[in-house]
Formats: C-alpha cells, structure tokens, sequence
C-alpha cells in the first residue's frame, strides 16, 4: 500500500492553463505538506496544513490555492500556469508540525513542465 | 537569514566511506534530519539528530555538533545503490524545516 500518493507523476502543460495535483495519504497523519524542488534541488516548503487547516503559507504566487478536504488529502490547484513553474512538486505529511522529531513521508513528486 | 550549506557533489569508491558535512545558520534548532534522494524519486528519511553527538544506524552514522552549527553524515562499506542526493534539513524555532540543496554523491566500482 502506497503511504504519500500524488497523482499525475507527469503533466505537460501549456502556458496559461489551470491544473490540479491531488495527493493523499494514508498514514493517518495530522499534517501535510507541499514542497517544490526546482531544477537547482531546492527543496521549498510552499504550504503546509494541520488537520485540514493552513498552518503554513509561504510566499507562493496566489495563482497556487491549496485545498485539504479532509486531513488525508491535500490538493494543490495552479492557475494561469507560467514556465517557471515547471518543478517538481512533492506531497509530504507528517505526525504532528509542531515538534521536533518531526519524520516527513513524501510522495513520489509530480514533474510539471509548462510549454 | 537562515542557511544550509553541504557540498553540491562527492565521489567515493565502493567499499569505501564517506563523510558528507553539512553546517547551518537557523534561527533556533530542534533538530537535524538528513534525507536520501535517488534520481527521480522521492526524498526518504535517514536520521534524526537533537543532541550532540553521534547516531549509529547500521552503515549510516549522523553527528551532530550544536555549538559548531555543524553535521555529518558517515556511510561505510558503500554499495553502488548509495549513489544518490543526500539532503541535510535543520528544524528552526518554528519547527519549520530549512533544507540545504543536497549532496550529489556519485560511487564509482
């Protein structure tokens, strides 16, 4: 059984079109995050919920509108795509945010490459 | 501002060892994770690290030295399959992660 899993692995895409990735997990975990690595491997922490509640809002164009439905999943809905979205985007959830031993299980990252 | 810095790549033969350092700025520390990530996949988690000193886990070991704002990661007896990215992250004040952009570590036979 997969734990972290985001659909699609691959999505090409026009400049200027809306797409969605969803992931969920099933780990019973509290919080759930969404990371980018671009190409430079960086990974950045983009949002971050805790039991369907935005904890976490980093400085992320607001064409990127995350929405948690329930704790075990977390989508992430990019409108008017541009080429330097092109990434990959990573799911992850945890146990709890606020502590230390804090173990991320991430998703198998979804590559978007905007044309 | 808060920084991560390891080396951008390495490259050690099989059956050797290899430390990977990785030193840190942050604003606060609740502790250090080192990560491995294979080409194309996804980060996975390697150790844990809160107090000074050294974790042994099988052919991985992880130190740490607070007051030096400094980690490293040992691997021995290296396998082809440990050819990856290892990712050094510090948890702040906030208990949010600060991510270093990794170690490529190439193994060669």
């Amino acid at each position: 059984d997969t734990a972290v899993s985001q659909t699609p692995k691959y999505l090409v895409t026009q400049m200027g079109n809306d797409k969605s990735i969803k992931c969920e997990q099933n780990l019973g975990h509290d919080t759930m995050y969404w990371y980018k690595q671009d190409s430079k491997k960086f990974l950045k922490i983009m949002f971050s919920y805790n039991n369907k509640e935005l904890i976490i809002n980093e400085t992320v164009p607001n064409r990127f509108s995350p929405k948690s439905p329930d704790k075990a999943h977390l989508n992430l809905h990019i409108n008017s795509l541009e080429l330097g979205d092109s990434a990959v985007y990573f799911c992850a959830s945890s146990l709890a945010g606020g502590s230390g031993a804090n173990v991320l299980t991430f998703g198998a990252g979804s590559r978007l490459t905007v044309l | 501002g808060q920084n991560i810095d390891q080396p951008t790549e390495m490259t050690a033969t099989e059956g050797a060892i290899v430390q990977i350092n990785c030193t840190y700025q942050t604003s606060g520390f609740n502790g250090l994770f080192w990560y491995q990530q294979h080409a194309g996949e996804a980060p996975t988690f390697l150790s844990y690290n809160v107090l000074d000193g050294l974790e042994e886990k099988g052919r991985f070991s992880s130190f740490l030295s607070r007051s030096k704002g400094y980690s490293y990661l040992l691997l021995k007896e290296l396998q082809m399959k440990d050819s990856a990215s290892y990712l050094c992250a510090v948890m702040d004040s906030n208990y949010q992660l600060i991510w270093g952009a990794g170690t490529k570590l190439i193994i060669k036979p």
